[in-house]
């Protein structure tokens, strides 16, 4: 068990819907990393938010928004949903900034039907 | 672009025998390089890394080898364990404490009884 829980584990939903990940970080974490991997790709940085800033984007669509809360746990946000955004969506957490010493949750697979 | 690439997508091996599992990337920007597990229904894992003014790093059974010139590191695991069964990440960042891993597409080694 990393510390690092995603919510919920699974998801199944329509095209043009909109659905919110959630993610809480290891306890002491200020950190969250938001990841996605495609079918046979591999992980693709989407954003990071450091103590409810966020401190870097990625390859994170328009469509696609997060936040992190005063709590530090953190929510993505997907909207219009397309086929090709099925995927599993990794939450990472760590102490500071550096990505290198983070710990990764399970992933909310999301499949768009 | 897939800047980090494994282009072996499975590997199996005898349970005892060495296991070696590579990754070549493009950017030679890259300073710190890591390797991850992960188990169906988990997240990845931290397994070992490397330095780039480092060409070789051992932690028990997996020892990371990286040449520069070659642009090319690989994980071996000496000796292969079923449990070792799982998929395994290569990553690259431009520095230790970035807050981007660039990661493969993954091998998925499979140690037979």
């Amino acid at each position: 068990d990393s510390g690092v829980t995603q919510t919920p584990k699974h998801l199944i939903t329509a095209t043009g819907q909109r659905v919110t990940l959630r993610c809480s970080p290891r306890s002491g974490d200020l950190s969250v990393y938001w990841y996605q991997q495609s079918l046979d790709q591999g992980l693709q940085f989407l954003i990071q938010y450091y103590n409810g800033e966020e401190r870097a984007k990625g390859n994170i669509l328009e469509r696609f928004s997060a936040q992190q809360f005063p709590d530090l746990h953190s929510e993505l946000n997907l909207s219009s949903l397309e086929l090709g955004d099925s995927a599993l969506y990794f939450c990472a957490s760590s102490p500071q900034g550096a990505i290198t010493e983070a710990f990764f949750g399970q992933g909310t697979r999301l499949t768009v039907v | 672009d897939q800047q980090v690439k494994q282009n072996s997508p499975s590997l199996s091996v005898q349970e005892g025998r060495i296991s070696i599992l590579n990754c070549d990337y493009t950017n030679s920007m890259f300073d710190y390089f890591l390797w991850y597990k992960k188990y169906p229904a988990e997240g990845p894992t931290f397994l070992i890394s490397i330095s780039s003014i480092k060409d070789k790093n051992e932690d028990g059974r997996f020892t990371v080898f990286l040449n520069k010139s070659a642009k090319h590191l690989s994980l071996h695991i000496v000796p292969s364990q079923p449990g070792d069964s799982a998929v395994y990440f290569c990553a690259a960042s431009l520095q230790t404490g970035a807050n981007n891993l660039f990661f493969g597409t993954g091998t998925r080694l499979t140690v037979i009884p």
